[in-house]
């Protein structure tokens, strides 16, 4: 079993609409990043969370360490939102250098 | 200010062949780090890098060597290229001190080996 598991693995939307992507995790952690890779692209810090809730522009990211979840919120969402979300989590301990581990990433699809 | 540069873009190898993956940044990073992404898998840590001189092995080092002569440069070398090294290649730089710094991500160079 993968220490960071994200769900959906694939999310189709229509424009517009309010998305949710999850991911836990089974290990105690430090921080929680939300991550977005573009397709043929390169890869972009959204978030990084240690607890409570973050907001910037249309995406809203709420982390709950008690329950190892983390949730990504999109809301109205638009066909340029389409990419791959990849959670990734640096476990509690150990040195400040920030080795992630990584989620297999959530491909979202929002048709217009 | 270019942030993380990776080059090649696009390479491909005969199995045996060696190259050199190259990354740079210019934010006077001292963290920097080489991951490999494929399908269905989330991005794995080949090496790392606490600093100029320092290197670590991550999670799936074997078949590539890395070096840290510079803060800005940190190369990554397959010595004898296999097709399982096809792969799309992240290298990311961070600043040294909080574990929760952002990590920047170069653009990636996508490897096939034949």
């Amino acid at each position: 079993k993968n220490e960071v598991e994200q769900s959906p693995q694939n999310l189709t939307a229509q424009e517009g609409e309010f998305i949710t992507i999850n991911c836990s995790y089974s290990v105690g952690i430090s921080a929680l990043h939300w991550l977005q890779q573009h397709p043929g692209g390169g890869i972009v810090s959204l978030f990084m969370l240690s607890s409570g809730k973050k907001k910037h522009g249309r995406l809203i990211a709420t982390i709950n360490i008690q329950e190892k979840h983390s949730s990504l919120h999109i809301t109205a969402s638009h066909p340029r939102d389409s990419a791959v979300y990849i959670c990734a989590v640096k476990v509690a301990g150990g040195t400040s250098y920030g080795k992630l581990t990584f989620g297999q990433g959530t491909i979202l699809t929002v048709h217009p | 200010n270019a942030g993380v540069t990776q080059t090649p873009k696009f390479q491909v190898l005969k199995t045996g062949q060696s190259m050199t993956l190259q990354c740079a940044q210019d934010m006077n990073h001292e963290y920097m780090s080489w991951y490999r992404q494929d399908p269905g898998m989330g991005l794995r840590l080949i090496h790392y890098s606490v600093g100029a001189g320092i290197t670590d092995q991550g999670e799936v080092p074997n078949g590539y060597n890395v070096s840290r002569s510079t803060t800005e440069d940190f190369p990554l070398r397959l010595l004898s290229a296999a097709p399982s090294q096809t792969s799309v290649y992240f290298c990311a730089s961070q600043a040294e001190g909080a574990s929760y710094n952002e990590q920047f991500f170069g653009p990636g160079t996508r490897l096939t080996v034949l």
